[in-house]
């Protein structure tokens, strides 16, 4: 079946630091993969996706590049700030289309002044 | 204006009680879900609705029921709550079922308490 794994949190970090949170998944063919955050208090919001492999998706200074060879989508940001220590989660969409996103367990971090 | 509303924010009940959730939505969106967190985060789906027809039921007690009046309206219903059922629940909505976009707009969630 298909499946996300991400690395175990919590992950606390100094503001400036550089951050990767790891991901890898299983599925078959070509799924569609995503970062979502989730900030205290609120519902999840999609951060960044990728959909096809050797992509790279960025926003608010964050990547992740879509790797099929290792079978992963590593998120990574070269310097953190306070406002975005958050729950972070990385999805995958199955090939064909489904919306049935598939979510990994979340990695909550935590970035101090 | 709140694209995914949900109400309430905060529900505390006693075992075996009956009790609600609601959920809009106002983006015009096919397709709403109802998805659980539980305390260590973990994200599960229960339901999916595309134009008011289920189309994901995943391995989910009966005492869940859903109900969709109508696309942008999806509630659940929760019978006979247990303390296993405290947690977060939380509502979203997607453009169109099958379009593999990816991208889920979520409400703010509802926690649920069972005492």
């Amino acid at each position: 079946g298909n499946s996300v794994t991400q690395m175990e949190g919590p992950v606390t970090l100094s503001e400036e630091a550089f951050l990767t949170i790891n991901c890898t998944y299983t599925a078959t063919g070509y799924p569609s993969l995503f970062w979502y955050v989730q900030y205290p208090g609120e519902g999840l919001q999609l951060l960044l996706k990728a959909t096809k492999a050797d992509d790279k998706g960025s926003n608010k200074g964050f990547e992740a590049t879509y790797r099929k060879e290792t079978t992963s989508f590593h998120l990574e940001k070269g310097s953190v700030q306070v406002s975005d220590s958050a729950v972070y989660f990385c999805a995958l969409s199955p090939q064909g289309g489904s919306e049935k996103l598939v979510f990994g367990k979340g990695t909550k971090l935590t970035v101090n002044p | 204006d709140t694209a995914v509303s949900q109400t309430p924010k905060y529900l505390v009940t006693q075992m075996g009680n009956d009790k609600s959730i609601k959920c809009e939505q106002n983006l015009g969106h096919d397709t709403m879900y109802w998805y659980k967190q539980d305390s260590k985060k973990f994200l599960k789906i229960m339901f999916s609705y595309n134009n008011k027809e289920l189309i994901i039921n995943e391995t989910v007690p009966n005492r869940f029921s859903p109900k969709s009046p109508d696309k942008a309206h999806l509630n659940l219903h929760i019978n006979s709550l247990e303390l296993g059922d405290s947690a977060v629940y939380f509502c979203a909505s997607s453009q169109a079922s099958g379009a593999g976009t990816g991208e889920l707009f979520f409400g703010e969630g509802s926690r649920l308490t069972v005492l």
